[in-house]
């Protein structure tokens, strides 16, 4: 079974750091290419950063781009998401999500449960 | 940037009910679109992808139709699980996804 957690949410102060984890398993983790989503409370949903398989590319959304940093570790099933100068509009909870390639067309197949961050003073 | 809008932002349906809810890209998207169920308080489901393929597990009630910058979501006969909020998401500029604003499904 595929399961993706999450941790490393809580509540920051504005310009702050805060870095997340997300612990994969039931796959091969090292073949997929994974995602950050974001939703803020009562709000849709916002991709926010992905990373190829072996970290040979890596995307950010215009919003946090110089702000976080998306890295993986293959050896330990892991995907992580540096945040930092964190502002109040970063407050949302974060999905860890898998990234699904078939015949040419992408989607995400298995999210995590998330984790809430909360930027607030 | 691809943006992507949804009609309507919510519904009133009955269990039974024949329900289609649709999606527009602003530019042409061909077949890179995603539909997606989210339940309160839990993480979205894929429901199809390339536009009109059903993701393993899911209903048959449940099917996608549209190509270029229009389509549509289409529930048969709405059950009292379907009752969610549900979004498209263009990948055609993949993995630069954009997600709809969805729409809320609720009980008449």
């Amino acid at each position: 079974e595929v399961q993706l957690v999450e941790s490393g949410g809580g509540l920051v102060k504005p310009g702050g750091s805060l870095r997340l984890s997300c612990a994969a398993s039931g796959f091969t983790f090292s073949s997929y290419s994974m995602n950050w989503v974001r939703q803020a409370p009562g709000k849709g949903l916002e991709w926010v950063s992905s990373i190829s398989s072996s970290s040979s590319y890596i995307y950010y959304a215009d919003s946090v781009k110089g702000r976080f940093t998306i890295s993986r570790d293959n050896a330990k099933n892991s995907l992580y998401l540096q945040m930092n100068s964190l502002r109040a509009e970063d407050t949302a909870v974060y999905y860890c999500a898998r990234d699904k390639y078939h015949s040419g067309y992408d989607s995400v197949d298995y999210w995590g449960q998330g984790t809430l961050v909360t930027v607030s003073s | 940037d691809i943006q992507m809008t949804q009609s309507p932002s919510s519904l009133s349906a009955s269990v039974g009910d024949r329900v289609t809810i649709t999606c527009r890209a602003s530019q042409s998207i061909s077949s890179y679109l995603n539909w997606y169920q989210q339940k309160p308080g839990k993480a979205p489901k894929l429901l199809i992808y390339a536009a009109s393929s059903l993701q393993s597990g899911v209903p048959s009630r449940f099917s996608g139709s549209g190509s270029g910058t229009d389509f549509t979501l289409t529930i048969s006969s709405l059950q009292p699980e379907d009752f969610a909020t549900y979004y498209c998401q263009q990948s055609y500029s993949t993995p630069e996804f954009t997600f709809g604003p969805g729409t809320k499904v609720d009980i008449k």
